[in-house]
């Protein structure tokens, strides 16, 4: 059964670093998401992506987030100078397979990030 | 705005009993509703769904819920528990559509005693 895969696991970096966190949703999906979850804390909405652009943001996902489809298979979360406060869970989905009106988002099994 | 709140963060229960996991919405417009589960390493699985058709749902692992517009709630039961049922539970909102962001309740983790 197709599935959202996200490399890595577990990533560790240093504050003001640069981490790109990447996915690969299932292959006929048309829409990507990218979600966090802060420990003991709600998942919480950052992005979404559809047609080669951002279609919703929420206001954590200010400027030093961005997000990439850069070969039609890969979809990467860049944060540009990590905080303390972005060590979380970060989850990737995708939804809507082409030709079909609906369908649930798809997750994959998560990033830790842990910024020290 | 929308939101959920999930009435319990942690309930416990034996074996073979019941299950209910609490869930209350706030919608302006109709919504979707999701019980999405989550084990341990694992990724966030969805185990049912309500689109504004029946209102008894029924999702995998014989878990249901019901929308209950008038209460505006969409608490999952299941007639009796499983030890693999023990992870996360979330309960979840949508009104953008189906390709929408998702409000995530604060979850409960649900504990099945031997």
């Amino acid at each position: 059964e197709p599935e959202v895969t996200q490399t890595p696991s577990h990533q560790v970096t240093q504050m003001g670093q640069e981490v790109i966190l990447r996915c690969v949703p299932i292959s006929n999906h048309l829409y990507f998401y990218w979600y966090r979850q802060i420990l003991g804390q709600k998942v919480e909405f950052l992005v979404s992506f559809y047609n080669n652009e951002i279609s919703e943001k929420s206001e954590i996902f200010d400027d030093q987030f961005s997000v990439e489809r850069p070969d039609g298979s890969n979809f990467t979360l860049k944060i540009r100078s990590t905080k303390l406060e972005d060590s979380a869970m970060y989850f990737c989905a995708s939804s809507v397979p082409m030709g079909t009106s609906y369908n649930e988002q798809f997750f994959g099994p998560g990033t830790r990030l842990t910024v020290l | 705005a929308q939101s959920v709140t999930q009435l319990d963060s942690h309930v416990s229960v034996s074996e073979g009993t019941p299950v209910l996991l609490r869930c209350n919405y706030s919608s302006s417009y109709s919504p979707s509703l999701f019980w999405y589960v989550q084990h341990p390493n694992k990724g966030l699985q969805l185990l049912l769904k309500y689109t504004s058709a029946a209102t008894l749902v029924k999702g995998i692992n014989g878990f249901e819920a019901e929308f209950k517009k008038s209460e505006t709630s969409f608490h999952l039961t299941k007639p009796s528990a499983h030890m693999s049922d023990a992870a996360e539970y979330f309960c979840v909102v949508t009104v953008s559509g189906n390709t929408g962001k998702l409000i995530f309740g604060q979850g409960t983790t649900l504990q099945v005693k031997p």
